[in-house]
């Protein structure tokens, strides 16, 4: 799991309500990323960090934001959620080695809007 | 035109057989390509990548480039039912966005 937790696993929430997803890694790494990951639609890159206080907006950023402030916490939040934000949202950090960035995944938090 | 296709499946193969995944990409300036696997209900988990015309062989998986086509794929050897999963194929736009695959579910069957 490359050192990488994400809170909560499970969540049930409701239209309009704020949701706060956490990813937290152990191991420095630069750069984290959130996806979501939908059928028929593979993972989608929602927002990703370079750095504490440094994020981008990825392919599907809409309705979404993100903050870090310490290296090993990357929060996403879903600023009043919708039913189409239900999914299950996979955290990632990348690795460099040798000839590549490889990214390595969380275990993921599945997320309902009723 | 999507950036990354795959056939979603199902492929099924029984188990010895090999199985063959395959993936085009639409950027034709695109330099590495990832392999990952993923459970039903697991996270992804990557499997391999390749940047150079041609196979890489790790174990039982071999993955084979041909950029003048815009194809990548991914050999299974002597397919097990555990290697029943679904299997992305990613491929970075830049550094920071990976664009991924639907996947194609592979069932190996006993």
């Amino acid at each position: 799991d490359a050192g990488i937790t994400q809170s909560p696993r499970h969540k049930v929430t409701e239209t309009g309500t704020p949701v706060t997803l956490r990813c937290h890694q152990t191991e420095n790494h630069r750069y984290m990323y959130w996806y979501r990951q939908d059928p028929g639609h593979g993972l989608r890159l929602i927002h990703y960090s370079y750095g504490v206080k440094d994020t981008d907006k990825g392919e599907v950023s809409d309705g979404y934001s993100v903050s870090r402030s310490k290296t090993e916490d990357f929060l996403l939040t879903l600023e009043s959620a919708t039913s189409s934000q239900t999914s299950v949202y996979f955290c990632a950090i990348s690795v460099t080695g040798v000839y590549q960035e490889t990214q390595y995944f969380g275990p993921g938090t599945r997320l309902l809007v009723l | 035109q999507k950036e990354v296709e795959q056939n979603s499946g199902p492929l099924s193969v029984p188990e010895g057989a090999i199985a063959s995944l395959n993936c085009t990409y639409s950027d034709r300036g695109s330099q590495s390509f990832f392999w990952y696997r993923q459970y039903s209900g697991k996270s992804p988990e990557w499997i391999m990548s390749i940047y150079s015309n041609g196979d890489k062989e790790d174990g039982r998986f071999t993955a084979q480039l041909n950029k003048a086509s815009q194809y990548v794929s991914l050999l299974i050897r002597d397919s097990q039912p555990s290697d029943s999963a679904t299997y992305l194929c990613a491929v970075p736009r830049n550094n920071n966005d990976m664009r991924f695959g639907a996947g194609t579910r592979l069932t190996v069957k006993p």
